[in-house]
């Protein structure tokens, strides 16, 4: 199956920095998407991405197919973006055989 | 509007119990899924299935059964409880097609097996 590898495992920042997370996929997808777990355990989905650039208010993402890797950009941090960044990714276009990365567990500092 | 509704949110078993984990959504989704999580592994596939009577396999089916009587449950059995299925449980639904159609997650079924 497909190896999903993110990297930091683990993110602290203070409020109002920037960053940067990074998913890599092992083979050739048609989806991936980005999820957001929030310190009670929901999970929520951010970006469906399985390829060129994306934005939503503070947070952004971009995917490069060709190479194999995506990016999530959070700017100008809160505490509510705590939590944990999971990427997923399917080889079919349709979402029923995602595979989860290990995930980015993020801490915003006030 | 629910969305994906999971019940139990807590349960304890012993080893040996059987049970079942509920999943309910009322978005007409195609497509639904379940998912453990266990620390630092992210979420692993147990089991999905693309409709009405289709189910299959995903990473970690071992001890566990489905079935899809309906578009709206898609119920997990398992069949003898042992302290390895100690884990969070999430089931999921999506629309059926190309692209980011819904995909919706249920708050979690907690299970510990003593």
């Amino acid at each position: 199956g497909i190896q999903v590898e993110q990297s930091p495992p683990d993110l602290i920042l203070q409020e109002g920095a920037n960053s940067t997370l990074r998913c890599n996929f092992s083979d050739s997808v048609n989806n991936l998407q980005w999820f957001h777990q929030n310190p009670w355990g929901q999970l929520i989905n951010l970006f469906y991405i399985p390829s060129g650039t994306k934005q939503n208010g503070r947070l952004s993402a971009t995917t490069v197919a060709t190479e194999r890797y995506s990016l999530l950009y959070i700017s100008s941090s809160q505490t509510t973006d705590s939590g944990v960044y999971f990427c997923a990714v399917a080889k079919r276009y349709n979402n029923n055989d995602m595979r989860f990365g290990a995930g980015t567990r993020l801490t915003v500092k006030p | 509007n629910a969305g994906v509704t999971q019940t139990p949110k807590f349960q304890v078993l012993k080893t040996g119990q059987s049970m079942t984990l509920q999943c309910a959504q009322d978005m007409n989704h195609e497509y639904m899924s379940w998912y453990r999580q266990d620390p630092g592994m992210g979420l692993r596939l147990i089991h999905y299935s693309v409709g009405a009577g289709i189910t299959d396999q995903g990473e970690v089916p071992n001890g566990y059964n489905v079935s899809r009587s309906t578009t709206e449950d898609f119920p997990l059995r398992l069949l003898s409880a042992a302290p390895s299925q100690t884990s969070v449980y999430f089931c999921a639904s999506s629309r059926r097609g190309q692209g980011n159609y819904g995909y919706t997650f249920g708050s979690g079924t907690r299970l510990t097996v003593v």
